[in-house]
């Protein structure tokens, strides 16, 4: 079973679209993230959830939106598409709100054309 | 506020020999640090954590890593390299409030020479 899991694996779009990442743990954790991986292979936090409720919102452009229907999933919406949103994004979970260990999914490289 | 530095974008090995990658950190408050590995076009895989329990950690896959708070260091070894520990990997330090991001240090890209 896979624990976290995330769809597309490859979304390749023009600019200007609006697009949809979806990512589902079955872990059970209660905290979930969203993380950017740039083409030098940085990665960055974006976004964390806990029990639905967002903590983190580091500085990302607001068309970026999360939503967490429930616990076990946190989906990632981008409006108005740019070049610069290319990079691969990956979700990840944690039981609970602190220092603990994070579980990632496969990822999803998203490319704008 | 947290940081990571990773000596070394690239480090070359002989298959065999020891690994070393280092890692420093800045934290604010006791960290807790972690080690990823990312293979290609996969996702990221903790390798070990360190929790403020023992100072030495033992890992996955022979990896082993060791805190040392005087010199803000949790350098990653194994003794013996493998072709198969050809990748990416992420030093990475929690320790601020709420639902914590981990912060990452830039990678070290590890190069496994037959």
């Amino acid at each position: 079973d896979t624990a976290v899991s995330q769809t597309p694996k490859y979304l390749v779009t023009q600019m200007g679209n609006d697009k949809s990442i979806k990512c589902e743990q079955n872990l059970g954790h209660d905290t979930m993230y969203w993380y950017k991986q740039d083409s030098k292979k940085f990665l960055k936090i974006m976004f964390s959830y806990n029990n639905k409720e967002l903590i983190i919102n580091e500085t990302v452009p607001n068309r970026f939106s999360p939503k967490s229907p429930d616990k076990a999933h946190l989906n990632l919406h981008i409006n108005s598409l740019e070049l610069g949103d290319s990079a691969v994004y990956f979700c990840a979970s944690s039981q609970g709100i602190r220092y603990n260990e994070q579980f990632f999914g496969p990822g999803t490289r998203l490319t704008v054309l | 506020a947290q940081s990571v530095t990773q000596l070394g974008s690239h480090v070359s090995v002989s298959e065999g020999a020891l690994v070393l990658l280092r890692c420093n950190y800045s934290s604010s408050v006791p960290p807790y640090l972690f080690w990823y590995v990312q293979y290609p076009n996969q996702g990221l895989q903790l390798l070990l954590k360190y929790t403020s329990a023992a100072t030495l950690v033992k890992g996955i896959n022979g990896f082993e890593a060791e805190f040392k708070k005087s010199e803000t260091s949790f350098h990653l070894t194994k003794p013996s390299a493998h072709m198969s520990d050809a990748a990416e990997y992420f030093c990475a330090v929690s320790g601020g409030g709420g639902a914590d991001g981990l912060t990452f240090g830039k990678g070290t890209h590890l190069i496994i020479q037959p």
